[in-house]
């Protein structure tokens, strides 16, 4: 089962290129999340997605955008990248809103 | 004050000792709990959910007391695996977070 596939692992940017994140699930979960973790910080949501076809800020949405393309994919992206953005990002999915999350991986985003 | 709060640690224990993390939270309408563990550099995996009545899988066991608002782990004869951090979260289906998770608390077991 590969759960939650995130893609790239790893990726340095300079400041003012964009890019987005791949997130994409094969357990049916309806929510899907995206969140950042920063030393000493914990992990901060940026955006997450109850159901397909919608799509709801979190803690810490400034500088990013979100795409529930379908049921299984949820693409962050971030249209121009900004050294504060330098961080670990994790998508995870759900069942439900207040299900146990899986995570993916994680990509591991320098912003230069 | 932080939703959710944890003690940083580290915590260094023996092999074999009990050790027990406590994690406070400030909303007293949040609805669901539990313990994840991450390691290093890795993911976050979850531990165990957190019910009204405590719960125990194994080796650890998880105790809810809404009255205080806290939520407890507790992991006895501790493996040298058990090694990483603990993060408590918390669900509030008002909350912008939605879950919340605490910054973790770091254990080691030593040999």
């Amino acid at each position: 089962n590969a759960g939650v596939t995130q893609t790239p692992k790893f990726q340095v940017l300079k400041t003012g290129q964009s890019m987005t994140l791949q997130c994409a699930q094969d357990m049916n979960h309806n929510s899907m999340y995206w969140y950042r973790q920063d030393p000493g910080m914990g992990l901060r949501l940026i955006y997450y997605s109850a159901s397909e076809g919608t799509t709801d800020k979190g803690e810490v949405p400034n500088g990013y955008n979100v795409s529930r393309l379908n049921k299984r994919e949820f693409s962050l992206r971030l249209e121009s990248a900004a050294p504060s953005q330098t961080s670990v990002y994790f998508c995870a999915s759900g069942e439900t809103r207040d299900s146990p999350l899986h995570f993916g991986n994680g990509t591991r985003l320098t912003v230069t | 004050r932080k939703e959710v709060e944890q003690d940083p640690g580290p915590f260094n224990v023996p092999e074999g000792a009990t050790v027990a993390f406590n994690c406070t939270y400030s909303n007293s309408a949040s609805q669901s709990f539990f313990w994840y563990r991450q390691d290093c550099r890795k993911e976050p995996k979850l531990l165990m959910s957190v019910y009204s009545s405590g719960n125990e899988d194994g080796r650890f066991t998880a105790q809810l007391n809404r009255a205080s608002q806290y939520i407890s782990l507790l992991i006895r004869d501790s493996k040298l695996s058990d090694s990483a951090t603990y993060l408590c979260v918390v669900y509030d289906s008002g909350s912008a977070r939605q879950l919340t998770f605490g910054s973790g608390t770091q254990l080691t077991v030593l040999p």
